[in-house]
């Protein structure tokens, strides 16, 4: 079975500072998918950044970037030159890769709270 | 514009009623999912369909049933039998390339009266 794991319940960063959100997951699958996404207080959730099991380079959108440590199976997100409007739930994701459903495996969650 | 919608943004059942939360998209997507979201926790998939005229039970489908007739529309049903329905339901599709991204709906929050 998968599982992914979100050690940090609540993170807080000052405006315009880089913050990590940390990611691991445990799969026996040998191809998988790994995603970032965001939950305002509206509820949406909102797709930042994929990254696939074989991808050698670690995943880049704008201010978000995934590093990626297969070997460690970790997944973290890195958004840098934080802003007010990034505070949010962030949750990793995992698709399944060898079942036919390519449905996903949800962490618990991180608040993330930008601070001016 | 593409995207999904979901209706109602807020939906009241009364004990013994069954409630019907609409979900359509126009993102010419074959695969879409219903998940299960309660408060401080991930997401649970509680039924998903591959293509039109066929779904399967997720993980937490006990009290919920589907439907898929049409490719843009997949509607999902809180039964009587559902004992605990009060939570955020999200409705997705995935993307056939892009890593197969699943993109969703603003969601539906079901509250029992």
């Amino acid at each position: 079975a998968q599982k992914i794991t979100q050690t940090q319940p609540g993170m807080f960063v000052q405006e315009k500072e880089a913050v990590t959100l940390d990611c691991t997951y445990d799969t026996s699958d040998q191809s998988y998918g790994l995603f970032w996404y965001k939950q305002p207080s509206s509820g949406e959730m909102i797709f930042l950044i994929y990254q696939g099991s074989y991808d050698e380079q670690n995943a880049t959108e704008g201010r978000y970037s995934l590093n990626f440590q297969k070997a460690r199976k970790s997944a973290n997100l890195v958004i840098s030159a934080s802003q007010l409007g990034d505070s949010a739930m962030y949750f990793c994701a995992m698709r399944e890769g060898d079942t036919g459903r390519r449905a996903l495996t949800f962490g618990s969650g991180t608040r993330l709270q930008v601070q001016p | 514009d593409g995207g999904i919608t979901q209706s109602p943004k807020y939906l009241f059942r009364k004990e013994g009623q069954n409630v019907t939360l609409s979900c359509e998209q126009n993102l010419n997507h074959d695969a879409m999912y219903w998940y299960r979201q309660d408060p401080g926790q991930g997401l649970r998939l509680i039924y998903y369909s591959q293509i039109v005229n066929d779904f399967q039970k997720g993980d937490i489908a006990e009290g919920y049933s589907v439907s898929r007739e049409k490719k843009e529309s997949f509607p999902l049903t809180v039964t009587s039998a559902q004992k605990n329905p009060t939570a955020f339901y999200l409705c997705a599709s995935r993307d056939r390339v892009n890593g197969e991204t699943q993109y969703f709906g603003p969601g539906t929050r079901l509250l029992v009266l």
